[in-house]
């Protein structure tokens, strides 16, 4: 595609849900990163897949969190029983290789609001 | 580890005026630094990306430049314009071993008044 896509822009979940955000990087992109951003903070890095190699996984705040990327292109984070706290906007990135080389595109992110 | 900061924190100028956004950051062994732009409630966009060979980068109305043995990059905004309201992002990536991931500033909030 022209960018990175995520969906859904805007998900409202009840606490103790589990829920999933989608992300479609640019094709071709071998570098795929989900960040977070909760209000009036910076962007926390959440979990970096490259290739296929093993995703780095060291931001993810809780074992809650877990992402996949099937066939290198295509990612789902997903987030078990759904707490306050995680209310944020999501953010998913790639890049052509990797960042240490190439930009970042950002999606439009998803706002998650957990009630 | 790395630190990114952003001065100021906000800025509110007159239309046309010129300005200029900092960032510095503690480790000056970076690959590159990347200017973003986030509008509310958007993602992030891509502004420029300066390589660590470069001292600066320019298009458009944008000029950034790159001191990496002070830790230092300025995104220059020329002929400001109301349209340029946003926060501006500047990232850099970590080090190999650190693994590959941007470590964000905090950012800049700019008004620009008509």
């Amino acid at each position: 595609g022209a960018g990175v896509s995520q969906s859904p822009s805007n998900k409202v979940t009840e606490k103790g849900k589990d829920v999933e955000l989608r992300c479609d990087p640019i094709s071709g992109h071998t570098a795929l990163y989900w960040y977070r951003q909760s209000l009036g903070q910076g962007l926390e890095f959440l979990i970096y897949f490259q290739g296929n190699s093993a995703p780095d996984k060291s931001g993810l705040p809780s074992d809650r969190f877990s992402a996949e990327r099937t066939g290198g292109s295509v990612s789902t984070l997903t987030i078990q029983r759904t707490q306050q706290e995680d209310s944020a906007v999501y953010l998913c990135a790639s890049s052509s290789y990797g960042t240490a080389n190439t930009e970042a595109f950002f999606g439009q992110g998803t706002r998650l609001t957990v009630v | 580890k790395q630190e990114v900061t952003q001065i100021p924190a906000a800025l509110s100028v007159p239309e046309g005026e010129n300005l200029v956004l900092n960032c510095s950051f503690t480790d000056s062994a970076i690959y590159n630094l990347q200017w973003f732009r986030q509008d509310p409630g958007k993602g992030l966009t891509s502004l420029l990306l300066i390589q660590s060979s470069q001292r600066e980068q320019t298009s458009g109305r944008l000029n950034a430049s790159l001191d990496k043995s002070s830790g230092r990059s300025t995104l220059y905004i020329a002929a400001s314009q109301p349209g340029d309201s946003a926060t501006y992002l500047c990232a850099v990536p970590a080090m190999k071993s650190s693994g590959d991931k941007l470590t964000f500033g905090t950012g800049t909030r700019l008004a620009v008044r008509p």
